[in-house]
């Protein structure tokens, strides 16, 4: 059963156009992820946010930042789209140091 | 940095037959946990074992910490087991997961 809930399920935009991705848990968690899924399918973490602690994966271009309203709300924003920001993005959370779970993902196709 | 090695890269079975999948880590993980990805689909937690025996289902994972690996067993394996499992750890002092490139399992009938 889905209880990290991620919108919308598919995005198609043009390169410098600007984006957002909503995610929310119902969960009661503390912690929430952000993650890229490339072409082949490796997963990387980009960002977490705990307790207003933003943990910044260093490779994440700057054109990529995180909003959370609550801590059951962790929203992606990308600011001007790049190509090479096609991939799946993953939404998780947990409690801090505890299993964690994912929503089904935001695929952004950039032309 | 953190690196998650997972053996082998992909694995075809007949319907019924064990399957043995692995990982090994470079260093402590204080967290470790095995997920389920269908073609296409979402990522589903199948088992969180940071040490030790952990079983639910046909599934069993074996986590050895010092020896920094674990293993993930499915028996009687079904063609619905087809897909991508991904070991993923998080190191001591860290709670963000870091993935292991996959196993790629088919299930023949």
């Amino acid at each position: 059963e889905t209880a990290v809930f991620q919108t919308p399920n598919y995005h198609v935009t043009q390169v410098g156009n600007e984006v957002s991705f909503n995610c929310k848990q119902t969960l009661g968690h503390d912690t929430m992820y952000w993650y890229k899924q490339d072409s082949k399918k490796l997963l990387k973490i980009m960002f977490s946010y705990n307790n207003k602690q933003l943990i910044v994966n260093e490779t994440v271009p700057r054109r990529f930042s995180p909003q959370s309203s609550d801590k059951a709300h962790l929203n992606l924003r990308i600011k001007s789209v790049e190509p090479e920001d096609s991939a799946v993005y993953l939404c998780a959370s947990s409690r801090t140091g505890t299993e964690v779970f994912f929503g089904k993902g935001t695929r952004l196709t950039v032309v | 940095g953190q690196q998650v090695q997972q053996s082998p890269a992909s694995l075809v079975l007949q319907e019924g037959e064990n399957a043995e999948l692995q990982c090994n880590f470079s260093s402590t993980a204080t967290q470790l946990q095995w997920f389920y990805q269908s073609p296409g689909g979402s990522l589903v937690s199948l088992l969180s074992n940071p040490s030790g025996t952990k079983h639910t289902g046909r599934l069993t994972s074996t986590t050895v910490t010092k020896e920094r690996r674990s293993s993930l067993h499915i028996s009687s394996s079904q063609t619905t087991d087809s897909g991508t499992y991904l070991c993923a750890i998080a190191a001591s002092g860290s709670w963000q997961l870091i993935f292991g490139s996959g196993t790629q399992l088919t299930v023949m009938p």
